[in-house]
């Protein structure tokens, strides 16, 4: 029943270990998003895809690679990674055509902490 | 460059004590508003958004926000809180522009707390 799923919901590893966080959203939507909110809560955007093909990478380190095999799912991957990227990680989708108006659905997050 | 600005980090307040909670953005075009909500723990949960018409938009749990276009302001209200308000605030906006694709712009958050 969940519209938008995250596994896992936490992750700790070690520095400089390659992880995977992976997004699922049974809501027909044809963009779906990664957010990342810090230690102080502040939430950024960090990638979009929209029908399967990247529209938004806002400056985010290469270590991180986004892969959308379809429509509903958007997967990160983070290579090597550093302690600054303990954050949680949201993903989120929407109907994201360019001037349609419509909200977007979070997941519950992936805390990743790094050690 | 565009930013959403909200105005108060932490707010303390009584249960069945009035809430508002500021939001103001720079960008000028036409946009989407929304007011998510954070409870300890959870994902970000939808509170109400306005796309057009009516600026004075309800939400759900007795919320209610509203537009403000000459000063560029979403100003979220409660006129009762409860204890299960106790959350963070997030004040989000959409540029409807072609290159925008739906992404939000988030505010800082504000941390609310109700006591009993």
């Amino acid at each position: 029943d969940t519209a938008v799923s995250q596994t896992p919901k936490y992750l700790v590893t070690q520095m400089g270990n390659d992880k995977s966080i992976k997004c699922e959203q049974n809501l027909g939507h044809d963009t779906m998003y990664w957010y990342k909110q810090d230690s102080k809560k502040f939430l950024k955007i960090m990638f979009s895809y929209n029908n399967k093909e990247l529209i938004i990478n806002e400056t985010v380190p290469n270590r991180f690679s986004p892969k959308s095999p379809d429509k509903a799912h958007l997967n990160l991957h983070i290579n090597s990674l550093e302690l600054g990227d303990s954050a949680v990680y949201f993903c989120a989708s929407s109907q994201g055509g360019r001037r349609i108006k419509a909200e977007a659905f979070f997941g519950q997050g992936t805390r990743l902490t790094v050690v | 460059a565009q930013s959403v600005s909200q105005h108060n980090h932490h707010v303390i307040l009584s249960e069945a004590a009035s809430l508002e909670l500021g939001c103001n953005y720079s960008y000028g075009g036409t946009v989407n508003l929304f007011w998510y909500v954070q409870y300890p723990g959870q994902h970000l949960q939808l509170l109400l958004k306005y796309f057009s018409g009516d600026p004075l938009v309800k939400g759900i749990k007795g919320f209610e926000a509203e537009f403000i276009k000459s000063k560029f302001s979403f100003n979220l209200r409660k006129p009762s809180v409860q204890w299960s308000d106790t959350a963070e605030y997030f004040c989000a906006v959409r540029r409807m522009t072609t290159d925008s694709w739906g992404k939000l712009q988030f505010g800082a958050g504000t941390q609310v707390v109700v006591t009993p």
